[in-house]
């Protein structure tokens, strides 16, 4: 079965720095999608970076990045300019690319709760 | 353009009882999932439905079934309400272009459910 570790159950960081998350997935799958979601206390989930496991190229948004190494299982993601509107409860996913009635077809970590220091 | 809508936002519940939550995707979306999450279970997903067909299913009990009309629109359906039910019931509207290289995925406000 699929998991998904978030080692970082908080994290702060200076407004206008760079900070990164890290998360872990264990998989025996080789063709999946990797997500981070941002959850700010208005509870309204966002997505942030989607990363399909076929490509080699790290996947960018803005201000966010991900570095993607599918060989160690890393996923971690990069905010750079740090700005407050950045402070939310931010999960990494896993989706296996197949379509199949199991539990672990998606599956969630468990946060890190990101606090911007003005 | 209109966001994905929930309803009821909220929603006070006994147990045994049953209840039904709608969610309407993003016009031309025709990808629906759905998610439970609580404090101390976290995410987890529900089902996924597409072009009316159930793609997808989590490990939760027979208790918990959907549908999907052929607007897109969407429906979960929880009976028998247990205490362990309440929780935050998201869903997201999916679509993917490019042989699935973009996808765009938004997600509404929720339903908060409290059984008691």
């Amino acid at each position: 079965a699929q998991t998904v570790t978030q080692s970082q159950p908080e994290m702060s960081v200076q407004e206008a720095e760079t900070v990164t998350l890290s998360c872990t997935y264990d998989t025996s799958e080789s063709d999946y999608y990797l997500f981070w979601y941002k959850q700010p206390p208005s509870r309204q989930m966002i997505l942030v970076i989607r990363q399909e496991a076929y490509k080699q190229q790290n996947a960018t948004e803005n201000r966010f990045s991900v570095n993607f190494q599918k060989a160690a299982k890393s996923f971690s993601l990069k905010i750079s300019d740090s700005q407050l509107g950045d402070a939310a409860m931010y999960f990494c996913a896993y989706r296996s690319a197949w379509d199949l009635n199991r539990d672990d077809k998606i599956i969630f970590g468990k946060g890190t709760r990101l606090h911007i220091l003005p | 353009k209109a966001g994905v809508t929930q309803t009821p936002r909220y929603l006070i519940k006994t147990r045994g009882q049953q209840v039904t939550l709608s969610c309407s995707p993003i016009s031309g979306h025709r990808s629906v999932s759905w998610y439970q999450q609580t404090p101390g279970q976290g995410l987890q997903f529900l089902f996924e439905y597409f072009s009316e067909t159930q793609r997808n299913k989590g490990n939760f009990p027979g208790r918990f079934s959907g549908r999907q009309f052929s607007n897109s629109r969407s429906e979960m359906n929880v009976s028998t309400l247990e205490l362990g039910d309440s929780a935050l019931y998201l869903c997201a509207s999916s679509l993917v272009q490019g042989a699935g290289s973009k996808e765009t995925q938004y997600f509404g406000p929720g339903t908060r459910l409290l059984v008691l």
